[in-house]
């Protein structure tokens, strides 16, 4: 999805904060964002979603700005099992990918 | 949650011919989506097969090149016709998320499909 726009890819050192950027400017109004990850072209594994609020699970944080045009995905303590594709997507009934952020975590 | 089965899991085709790639779901839906992922890409979404209707295609794709069959509320199928290299690409099936959005979508391991 062209409206969907991540950075191509990332580095990060092991054991410090992943911090990846989502831009999604036209999202309407009742659709979620996604995040999942796609590791050696394996089905995509989910992470988390939000609507408004930030949300935080076991495996991450996402920060949604107020107005809903950007988002964050925080992986606190990034591992070298983390390297992976991330993919920023939107949805309501069906979910359209971003362009996805290549994550590299360095030893 | 949701578990879904593909097969075949991968295929090498001669070009011109078809293949139907089979979506097992361990429930029933009633939305289920299929996505393609050319080498290197994203994942570009096809169609949503809906049961009891036609599959709804999405800008770029055509019932005549990927028909999808939804027999019922736990099985669909894709079909690529008329195959070129350009379709080499992994298929991924998929369930989308309920409850008006705040589930997750699930999917399938995906078929990897190399066109000769």
């Amino acid at each position: 999805d062209a409206k969907t726009t991540q950075p191509p890819s990332m580095d990060c050192a092991e054991g410090r904060a992943a911090n990846l950027p989502c831009n999604h400017s036209t999202i309407s109004g009742n659709e979620y964002v996604y995040w999942y990850r796609q590791i050696h072209s394996q089905g995509p594994q989910y992470i988390i979603h939000g609507l408004k609020n930030n949300e935080t699970n076991e495996m991450a944080s996402l920060i949604i700005t107020e107005d809903r045009k950007s988002s964050t995905l925080i992986l606190p303590h990034a591992t070298l099992r983390d390297t992976a594709v991330y993919y920023c997507s939107r949805g309501y009934q069906k979910v359209t990918f971003g362009t996805g952020t290549k994550l590299q975590v360095i030893p | 949650s949701a578990v879904i089965s593909q097969k075949p899991s991968r295929d090498i085709c001669q070009r011109g011919t078809s293949l139907t790639i089979q979506c097992q779901v361990d429930s029933q839906v009633t939305m289920m989506f299929w996505y393609r992922q050319q080498p290197g890409q994203s994942l570009t979404l096809i169609a949503t097969a809906n049961q009891g209707s036609e599959a709804t295609y999405e800008s770029g794709f055509v019932i005549d090149k990927f028909p999808i069959s939804r027999p019922n509320l736990t099985f669909s199928t894709l079909t690529v016709s008329n195959m070129s290299p350009e379709d080499s690409s992994i298929y991924l099936c998929s369930v989308g998320p309920g409850g008006f959005g705040n589930t997750e979508a699930f999917f399938g391991q995906g078929t990897r499909l190399t066109v000769v």
